[in-house]
């Protein structure tokens, strides 16, 4: 079975730092990734998502992951963040087929401050 | 108005109370999933189905149940809650494809005294 892991249950960083947030997976098959943001009281939404061909993958706000078949990774990341940032975010991982489901992380709460 | 709706979106209850859950959803998708959420555990998936006539457990269903009364509306039930289902729950739907990508609503947040 296929699992996710983000090992920084928090982030804590300074407006217009650059962040990283890690994510690594394990599955002995090719497997689908998912970065989904969580703002605060609100429910899960997609930030971005690799699927095949090119290993990095970027969002509409600044953010991308690049798919690191060697580290089974897909970590995230801004070059610069702004306050608006401040979410929780999580790593989710599927196989490829109709059938299959998400496995979620245990998420990373970024937390961006002047 | 939001696609993916829950209510209620507070809810206290006793231990030992039957409580219902309900998702509605107006984006057309097949798929509909229940995740509860914990601090420091992320989401895990409790029940989903597939389509009107397919409901399968996820990972953690004891205690919990389920009835796709429609496409649209998913409805989840804690035939006799404890404390340890308090959490935040969430419903997700997604349309029946390789990426399936899930649409989450508002969340449902539950104390069980």
């Amino acid at each position: 079975a296929q699992s996710v892991t983000q090992l920084d249950s928090q982030v804590p960083v300074f407006e217009e730092a650059p962040v990283e947030l890690r994510c690594n997976y394990s599955s002995s098959v090719s497997v689908y990734l998912f970065w989904y943001v969580q703002y605060p009281n609100q429910g899960l939404q997609l930030l971005l998502k690799y699927l095949s061909g090119s290993t990095l993958v970027k969002s509409i706000n600044g953010f991308e992951a690049e798919f690191n078949k060697s580290q089974t990774s897909f970590h995230l990341r801004k070059p610069s963040v702004h306050i608006s940032d401040t979410a929780e975010y999580f790593c989710a991982v599927k196989l490829p087929g109709t059938a299959s489901k998400l496995t979620f992380g245990t998420g990373t709460r970024l937390q961006v401050t002047l | 108005d939001a696609d993916v709706t829950q209510t209620p979106r507070n809810r206290i209850t006793k231990t030992g109370k039957r409580i219902m859950l309900e998702c509605s959803q107006t984006k057309g998708h097949d798929r509909m999933y229940w995740y509860r959420q914990d601090p420091g555990l992320g989401l895990r998936l409790i029940y989903y189905s597939f389509d009107v006539k397919d409901i399968n457990k996820g990972e953690i269903s004891d205690g919990y149940s389920v009835s796709r009364q429609a496409q649209a509306k998913f409805s989840l039930s804690l035939e006799s809650a404890i404390p340890n289902q308090t959490a935040l729950y969430f419903c997700a739907t997604s349309v029946h494809s390789y990426q399936e990508t899930q649409y989450f609503g508002p969340g449902t947040r539950l104390l069980v005294l």
